[in-house]
């Protein structure tokens, strides 16, 4: 079936460190997925922090990219250079294009030290 | 901007106990969603719906229902609360032709006793 398949946290880094939170999905049942990232900051709802639904493109949102990769079914995320800011838990997702239907990783807690 | 309410924020209830669990959005948007977290699990989707009055079963909807009887409000309810369940409970929305954009709120915290 389609799945998301994530790093496990809880991830600890220190500040100004890079980060990466890998991500691979799979899409058996759809062609054309749409990959997301969202997250949860503390004390606040989960929201988008960046959508690519495109194979090949890359999105970029608060210092952070990731890229669409078809042939390795990833969508890992990175930064350069984290900030205390950033601690929150980041989830990985997967959606069909035209689809009502969201599917989720189990979400990676960061905690960035300063 | 708009704003996705959910109430309460914290729900306690007994084994075996109906528990409803509300939301409510003033984005205007047309789809809405129920997703229920467990620790250490991604968000399974519950309930879902297209349009006022219309329902879709999501993943884990057994033991659930869910009601949409106005756009803005979608209600979900807990038919018999399960001994010791831990979860949260998310509701979001998504504007059409949005490409998959959810909008959330900030969470039921269910703990049955």
């Amino acid at each position: 079936g389609d799945s998301v398949t994530q790093t496990e946290g809880p991830v600890t880094v220190s500040e100004s460190e890079s980060l990466i939170i890998n991500c691979t999905y799979s899409a058996t049942s759809i062609a054309y997925p749409n990959l997301f990232w969202y997250v949860r900051y503390p004390g606040e709802g989960l929201q988008l922090l960046l959508k690519v639904i495109t194979a090949g493109q890359k999105g970029s949102s608060r210092g952070f990219e990731a890229t669409y990769n078809k042939e390795t079914t990833s969508f890992h995320l990175q930064k350069a250079s984290v900030q205390e800011s950033d601690s929150a838990v980041y989830y990985c997702a997967l959606g069909r294009s035209g689809s009502w239907q969201l599917i989720f990783g189990s979400g990676t807690q960061l905690t960035v030290m300063p | 901007g708009g704003i996705i309410t959910q109430t309460p924020k914290f729900l306690i209830g007994q084994e075996g106990q109906k528990l409803t669990l509300k939301c409510q959005q003033n984005f205007n948007h047309d789809t809405m969603y129920w997703y229920r977290q467990d620790s250490g699990k991604g968000l399974r989707l519950i309930y879902y719906s297209i349009t006022e009055n219309d329902l879709q079963k999501g993943d884990l909807s057994e033991g659930y229902d869910a009601s949409r009887e106005k756009k803005s409000s979608f209600s979900l309810t807990v038919t018999s609360a399960q001994k010791n369940e831990m979860a949260v409970f998310l509701c979001a929305s998504r504007p059409r032709g949005s490409q998959n954009t959810l909008y959330f709120g900030a969470g039921t915290r269910l703990s049955v006793l």
